[in-house]
């Protein structure tokens, strides 16, 4: 059971290249979400879904879309990487909506040129 | 939005010593949650608080919801160097289909053998 798994681990791209972060869960779980940490901000929510086919925004989405095509994968896509998405970034999922069982990946770093 | 305010933000202490961080709010939560992520990982659940005035344990780790609901409480008892690592207090409101959790920025522990 692999829980929550993030790829890539880590990436560099330059300013305007584009790319997708996959998370992938096997708990059957409902609820997944994209969070960004950065250095003194804690976790901060970029887009999240409650379902198959579902996405919402969260705190921070601008500059991110996301895809919820299969239940088990929550997709993040960066269309034109600016160096103020420099970070690292957390998928996680859960049952519920109280986010009571959430589990999170090991995260991606991610640095823009 | 929401925030939360986490103190302090980082501190070194001595194995076997107590360790005491909080969390407070200028507004309400309905359950108050706190992690611990190691280097390299994502957040783990250590304890969830669900109304006001609860005291709960995890081994030599307490927590308090505080009785106003704005603010909580973690209290690590007889730190050992395996206790390194960034606390988070998150909060959660649920609201329509889901709910989102507010998380603080962070107390970084450090303990020295």
């Amino acid at each position: 059971n692999a829980g929550v798994t993030q790829t890539p681990k880590f990436r560099v791209l330059k300013t305007g290249q584009s790319m997708t972060l996959l998370c992938a869960q096997d708990m059957n779980h409902e609820y997944m979400y994209w969070y960004r940490q950065d250095p003194g901000m804690g976790l901060r929510l970029i887009h999240y879904s409650v379902g198959e086919g579902t996405t919402a925004k969260g705190e921070v989405p601008d500059g991110y879309n996301v895809s919820r095509l299969k239940k088990q994968n929550f997709l993040l896509g960066l269309e034109s990487a600016a160096p103020s998405q420099t970070s690292v970034y957390f998928c996680a999922s859960s049952q519920s909506p109280g986010q009571l069982s959430t589990h999170f990946g090991n995260g991606t770093r991610l640095t823009v040129t | 939005g929401q925030q939360l305010n986490q103190s302090p933000q980082s501190m070194f202490i001595q194995e076997g010593e107590d360790v005491s961080m909080n969390c407070t709010s200028s507004s309400i939560f309905n359950t108050w949650l706190w992690y611990k992520q190691e280097p390299g990982e994502g957040p783990v659940l250590l304890i969830a608080l669900y109304k006001a005035g609860e005291l709960t344990s995890n081994g030599r780790l307490t927590a308090q919801f505080g009785i106003t609901r704005k603010d909580s409480f973690l209290n690590i008892s007889a730190s050992i160097p395996s206790d390194v690592g960034i606390y988070f207090c998150a909060g959660l409101n649920y609201g329509g289909s889901q709910g989102n959790l507010i998380f603080g920025k962070g107390t970084k522990l450090s303990v020295k053998p």
